[in-house]
């Protein structure tokens, strides 16, 4: 089993669409939860940042944890056509974790057409 | 020049050259790394400089050499690689008292293609 789990889509979705993205995971170590965005021939970059369960907004973004179900969440609301691009999951436990190791899903391709 | 910058950008090279990748960062962290991307698969952590020292090797193969002269350079030295090595290396930095907070700043990454 893989320690995260993300449906790499693609994804296509009209503008002004409600988006959701999702990961599950298996290691209920994990407490601090990541969403990257990583567009087109560039790296990825930190889009939210979430500790522990609980739901994060930030203008049209809200991130989602639920760790009993080992489930996080991505929305994105009123999707625009710059928002095109792969959304990575990634997290990484409390304590005890290697430096920069997170565990990475694979990435769910998103389009947004006008 | 800010954030993270990577050469080159695209790279093609026989199964005998031997090649590098460079990275450099211009925001101040003392930790760098090198990831590994493909097609269909999570992100894959290679190595990690924390103040120029190698802390993780994370099973990589002989054929990639890291070198980290200091802390806002490091190199990716490529000998004999095989096919299945094509893919995406990305660089990243972070500020290593924030590594559990997983904010890491990546580079645009170095496409490789091995013929």
């Amino acid at each position: 089993q893989k320690e995260v789990e993300q449906d790499p889509g693609p994804l296509s979705v009209p503008e002004g669409a409600i988006v959701s993205l999702n990961c599950t995971y298996s290691n209920s170590a994990f407490q601090y939860f990541m969403w990257y965005r990583q567009y087109s021939r560039k790296g990825p970059e930190l889009l939210m940042y979430t500790y522990s369960s609980g739901n994060k907004e930030d203008g049209r973004f809200t991130a989602q944890v639920d760790k009993s179900s080992k489930y996080i969440s991505l929305f994105i609301r009123d999707s625009q056509p710059s928002d095109s691009a792969t959304y990575l999951c990634a997290m990484t436990p409390d304590r005890g974790s290697t430096l920069g190791r997170l565990y990475f899903g694979r990435g769910t391709q998103l389009t947004v057409w006008p | 020049e800010t954030g993270v910058t990577q050469t080159p950008r695209h790279l093609v090279m026989g199964m005998t050259n031997k090649k590098s990748l460079k990275c450099e960062q211009h925001l101040g962290h003392n930790a760098m790394y090198w990831y590994k991307q493909s097609a269909k698969k999570p992100l894959e952590l290679m190595f990690v400089y924390n103040f120029k020292e190698q802390t993780e090797n994370n099973s990589v193969p002989s054929r990639f050499s890291p070198e980290c002269p200091n802390s806002s350079h490091l190199f990716l030295h490529l000998h004999t690689l095989q096919p299945e090595d094509s893919a995406l290396y990305l660089c990243a930095s972070s500020q290593a008292a924030r590594h559990n907070t997983g904010e890491l700043f990546f580079g645009e990454g170095s496409r490789l293609t091995v013929l």
